[in-house]
């Protein structure tokens, strides 16, 4: 069975700080690995990771994926109260027309 | 920006009866999904649908569960006799492309549903 496991589950820092999340995962057919963040409701894309090492960056947040060991981590830098939110992680591993595996998050919260 | 819309926001409802989620995806998206959310559990994948049939389906998704594209813009997911277990937050995705390395897929704002 594919698993995702997203490390911490919760975390609270103040503004300013940088922050670093972490997703490892076991699949059998590894496609690619998403990063979404969830306010309210409906988790919007921040990144999609294919290859090892190469790290994909928008504005503050940052990804990277190791496909030797298995993990993806993001980074936040300068953390802002609207960074306030559960970051989700989800692996591909069907290929293309296939459900997404999801880990189950990790809640972060700026303080001001 | 072009956005996946779902309807209704919330869904209140008896347990047995039916209820049907709707989902409008982004236009020139040919993959289609739906996912569930209980209460703070972890976002699960029920369905995938592409050129009118399934693609694949999750264990979860029983014969209670259907899905139908009934015209050109619509996508939606039918609970036939729901359960109390059945409530929780139902996300619609879409995907431009499929059975390829790239999966990118954006997610409805979700509906919310309520079995009582």
């Amino acid at each position: 069975e594919d698993k995702v496991v997203q490390s911490p589950l919760s975390l609270v820092v103040h503004e300013g700080d940088t922050v670093t999340l972490n997703c490892s995962y076991e699949v059998t057919n590894f496609r690619s690995l998403l990063w979404y963040k969830q306010e309210k409701k409906a988790p919007t894309f921040l990144f999609m990771l294919t290859s090892s090492g190469i790290e994909k960056k928008s504005g503050r947040l940052s990804s990277i994926l190791d496909k030797k060991e298995l993990f993806s981590i993001l980074n936040i830098t300068a953390t802002q109260t609207g960074d306030s939110a559960v970051y989700l992680c989800a692996v591909d591993s069907g290929g293309g027309a296939d459900g997404l595996t999801f880990g189950k998050g990790t809640h972060l919260i700026i303080q001001p | 920006e072009p956005e996946v819309t779902q309807t209704p926001s919330h869904q209140v409802t008896q347990m047995g009866q039916e209820v049907i989620l709707r989902c409008v995806p982004i236009s020139n998206h040919l993959y289609f999904y739906w996912y569930r959310q209980i209460l703070g559990q972890k976002v699960e994948f029920l369905v995938s649908f592409y050129n009118n049939e399934i693609s694949e389906k999750s264990e979860i998704f029983d014969d209670q569960f259907s899905v139908e594209r009934p015209d050109g813009s619509n996508f939606t997911l039918k609970i036939r006799s729901t359960k109390l277990e059945d409530s929780a937050m139902y996300f619609c995705a879409s995907s431009e492309v499929g059975r390829s390395p790239y999966n990118e897929q954006f997610f409805g704002p979700g509906t919310r549903l309520t079995v009582l």
